[in-house]
This record gives C-alpha cells, sequence and structure tokens, in this order.
C-alpha cells in the first residue's frame, strides 16, 4: 500500500521569509502527486499538483513543487510567505492506474508576523 | 451554489446512535469521494461513487457504515449504531470525470461528536 509521510506536523516561519514543507512517499512504478491547503473552518483545496512532464510544477500564489523521482520526494516551497499562507498543508499521492489518493498527515504553516 | 456542500457541519450523538451525514457535490460531477478525518491525521479513503454506482468501499471501516447516491448526485453517508471511534471529520469531494486524477473539490465536512 502506498504510504505519505510528511515528517514536519508544525513548521512555524516569520512573514517574507522562506519555507519548505517536506513530504516523502513510499516508491511505485507510477505516481501523481498532490498538495492540498486547508484554511480554517474550510475544506481542502488544491494548491497544485504533477501528473506527467516537468517536475518542478507552481500555483498561482508563488508556491512550487518538485517531483524528485530518486528520493521519492515532492516537497513544497515559497520563497517569501504571507500571513495569509497559515494554514494546513496536505500532500497526496495516488499510484498510477488507480484514482484513490493517500494522503499525509498534514503540516501546520504558521507564519508570524 | 458554485461548490460541494456539505449538511450537518456539525453533528453531536450519543453512543449508539445512527447519524446521516449529506454530501451536495458540485454539478454533473460524475466522480463522488467520502472521506474521514480523525483529529491530526489527514483524509482518509471511505468509499467511491459513479454517478449512483458505488465503485468501492473498500474504506468503509466496517458494517456499521453505509452509504448511497441513489441519483447519481446527492450522497448520503449513514453510520449506525454509533461508537466514540467514529469522531472525526467527514470530509466529501466530488470531481467533473470518472476515474481520473482530475481535481477533487472538497466539502468543507460535518464533525461528529460521538459522546
Amino acid at each position: 500500500a502506498q504510504s505519505v509521510t510528511q515528517l514536519d506536523s508544525q513548521v512555524p516561519v516569520f512573514e517574507e521569509a522562506p519555507v519548505e514543507l517536506r513530504c516523502n512517499y513510499s516508491s511505485s512504478v507510477s505516481v501523481y502527486l498532490f498538495w492540498y491547503v486547508q484554511y480554517p473552518n474550510q475544506g481542502l483545496q488544491l494548491l497544485l499538483k504533477y501528473l506527467s512532464g516537468s517536475t518542478l510544477v507552481e500555483s498561482i500564489n508563488g508556491f512550487e513543487a518538485e517531483f524528485n523521482k530518486s528520493q521519492t520526494s515532492f516537497h513544497l516551497r515559497k520563497p517569501s510567505v504571507h500571513i495569509s499562507d497559515t494554514a494546513e498543508y496536505f500532500c497526496a499521492v495516488i499510484k498510477g492506474g488507480s484514482y484513490i489518493p493517500t494522503f499525509g498527515r498534514g503540516t501546520s504553516l504558521i507564519v508570524h508576523p | 451554489g458554485a461548490g460541494v456542500s456539505q449538511s450537518p457541519r456539525y453533528k453531536v450523538a450519543k453512543r449508539g446512535q445512527d447519524v446521516a451525514l449529506r454530501c451536495d457535490p458540485i454539478s454533473g460531477h460524475v466522480s463522488l469521494f467520502w472521506y474521514q478525518q480523525a483529529l491530526g491525521q489527514g483524509p482518509e479513503f471511505l468509499t467511491y461513487f459513479q454517478n449512483e454506482a458505488q465503485l468501492d468501499k473498500s474504506g468503509l471501516p466496517s458494517d456499521r457504515f453505509f452509504a448511497e447516491r441513489p441519483e447519481g448526485s446527492v450522497s448520503t453517508l449513514k453510520i449506525q449504531r454509533t461508537q466514540q471511534e467514529d469522531s472525526a471529520v467527514y470530509l466529501c469531494a466530488s470531481s467533473s470525470r470518472a476515474g481520473t486524477t482530475d481535481t477533487q473539490y472538497f466539502g468543507p465536512g460535518t464533525r461528529l461528536t460521538v459522546l
């Protein structure tokens, strides 16, 4: 069975600092990778996804993630965070041939002024 | 509305009671998923519908859990004889196509507390 590891349960940073949220998954022949964000009292929203092609994917609000097959990782990065980025971030993986995602336990990003 | 809605948003049940949780997906979406999210954990898959057909129920934790989507739109997740371990947030998500990696749109969830 596929597993997803988000080692950091909480990441506190100051506003305008860079941040990296880590995600590793158990290896498979092919995978599709996702990052979701959950703001307080809201549902999960897709932030970005990797299905194929360029290993670097970007979101509209400045986040990016890079698929690294050799390290089975899909870390999420942002060069300069805002207070409004404070939220829970979930990494998810779908094994090739499936449509059911396996989620990590989430990382709480806390941006301090 | 434009998004996925769920009701009720909060439900408190006494142990042994039956509960029904409703999901209204985005109109026209073929696929519908239910997830269970325990405190401090990520969502875990429960069941999947393609239109009215329940194609996968491998994640349902016991036979006390039952889901339906009779007309291929609204779905109901029913939990019979609730137990304390059923306390969680139940999430519903829909996507426009069937069996693909299409973007899933999530509802806000129903927080179930079993006393």
